[in-house]
This record gives structure tokens, C-alpha cells and sequence, in this order.
């Protein structure tokens, strides 16, 4: 069973509000990754670190999403100002190293009301 | 363009019966391949890996996954199902050597039905 902890589980916001999501990957993981999943199944890739750097990201161009993965604390993702289609299951995952097996937490399903 | 498809939205199987899930990638090489599994309200549960080597690979669960390096599929089977077994399944794929950023096929539902 995957040791990925996701908080909250559910996050419900205003348009226009912030959200927050946080993620603790499996201890020993140095490679975390955010994909966001739509309610038709597809799934995006946000963005990956490794420790505290960013290996890939797509290109976030309406800037509204950031995320950081400081040492010694959990990583998190944020999406400054939630639009309704921003509705989805944020799965965060971790793995020991580039091109190994990933492990993802339960999800946190954001609505945007 | 590298794609992932899953040609079975839905799929439903008595229980006991065997099952295959199909998968087909587009990759300019071969890739790493993976099944997972989504109960509802959960996240992705890993049931299987192809990194190399014997096509067949094993998984939890009785699954079981055969690579085809000519037609480019990656299709998963289970001999007899469980009710338990009903899930979405979902191939995905990474290529080698660009670190580990998945591609998912959208996913096949199995109904298990008694």
C-alpha cells in the first residue's frame, strides 16, 4: 500500500478562491510528482521535483498554479485563483528515482463552486 | 505524436470469466509500461511493471501483462475475476531515460457481475 499522504481528501471553493493542497511523499522518495485528474478519466502531468527542484512542469501560462517541495516539510500545491474547471482529483506521487516505479497518495478532489 | 489508447471504455465480465485489457502505445522506442488500478474515491494502485526481459510479467492479484514489442501493446489479463476486481484500470507509460512523468491511456471500467 502506498505511504503517500494527500490532505485534505476533499477541498470545496469559490471562484476565484484559493486552494491549497499538501502532500507528504513516501519517506525515502526523492521524486514527487502532481497530475491532475478530470472527471472523463485524463489525466495532466503539473509538475515534478526532485527534493526541492523542479525536473519538468508544463507550461503553467495562466500562472495560476505553484508548487514547492521545501525540505522538511510537506509539498504542497496551490492554485491561486480557482476557476470551475479546475474541478478534479489532484493526485500527488512519489518514487525513489527517475525511471522507477511511482506510488500515489489517495487524491485530494477539488470543487469549484 | 506519443500517445496511450485503451480501446475499451467499458467492460464487463461475469465473474469467474477471464478478462484482457487492451492497451497500445505510440512511442518513438520502447517505453516503461505499467497497469494500475482506481477503486473509487482512491488514487492509482500500481499492479504491474514492464521494464525489459520475459514479456509476461506478474502482478498482485493474479493480474498478469504481456509486452509485444511488433504491435506495440501492452494488453492485461487476469485468468478468473472477482467481483472485487471491479475498477478502472489504466496503462501508462514513461520513456526511457527522460525521468519518470507518466502518459495514461483514458482508462477501461470493469463491471464484475455476479
Amino acid at each position: 500500500n502506498s505511504k503517500v499522504i494527500q490532505t485534505p481528501r476533499y477541498l470545496v471553493k469559490g471562484q476565484g478562491q484559493k486552494a491549497k493542497m499538501r502532500c507528504i511523499p513516501e519517506k525515502g522518495h526523492p521524486v514527487v510528482f502532481w497530475y491532475q485528474q478530470n472527471k472523463n478519466n485524463e489525466f495532466k502531468f503539473l509538475i515534478n521535483f526532485q527534493n526541492q527542484e523542479v525536473l519538468q512542469q508544463i507550461d503553467m501560462t495562466e500562472k495560476r498554479f505553484s508548487a514547492e517541495c521545501p525540505s522538511n516539510s510537506p509539498c504542497s500545491l496551490e492554485i491561486q485563483s480557482s476557476e470551475a474547471g479546475d474541478s478534479a482529483l489532484y493526485l500527488c506521487a512519489s518514487s525513489p528515482g527517475q525511471n522507477t516505479e511511482v506510488f500515489f497518495g489517495k487524491g485530494t478532489r477539488l470543487t469549484v463552486v | 505524436a506519443q500517445s496511450v489508447t485503451q480501446p475499451d471504455a467499458r467492460v464487463t465480465v461475469s465473474e469467474g470469466a477471464s478478462l484482457q485489457l487492451r492497451c497500445k502505445y505510440s512511442y518513438s522506442a520502447t517505453p516503461y509500461l505499467f497497469w494500475y488500478v482506481q477503486y473509487p474515491r482512491q488514487g492509482l494502485q500500481l499492479l504491474l511493471k514492464y521494464y525489459s526481459g520475459d514479456p509476461v510479467v506478474q502482478g498482485v492479484n493474479g493480474f498478469e501483462a504481456e509486452f509485444s514489442k511488433s504491435n506495440s501493446s501492452f494488453h492485461l489479463r487476469k485468468a478468473s475475476v472477482h467481483w472485487s476486481d471491479s475498477a478502472v484500470y489504466f496503462c501508462a507509460v514513461t520513456p526511457q531515460g527522460t525521468g519518470s512523468k507518466l502518459s495514461f491511456g483514458k482508462g477501461a471500467k470493469l463491471t464484475v457481475s455476479p
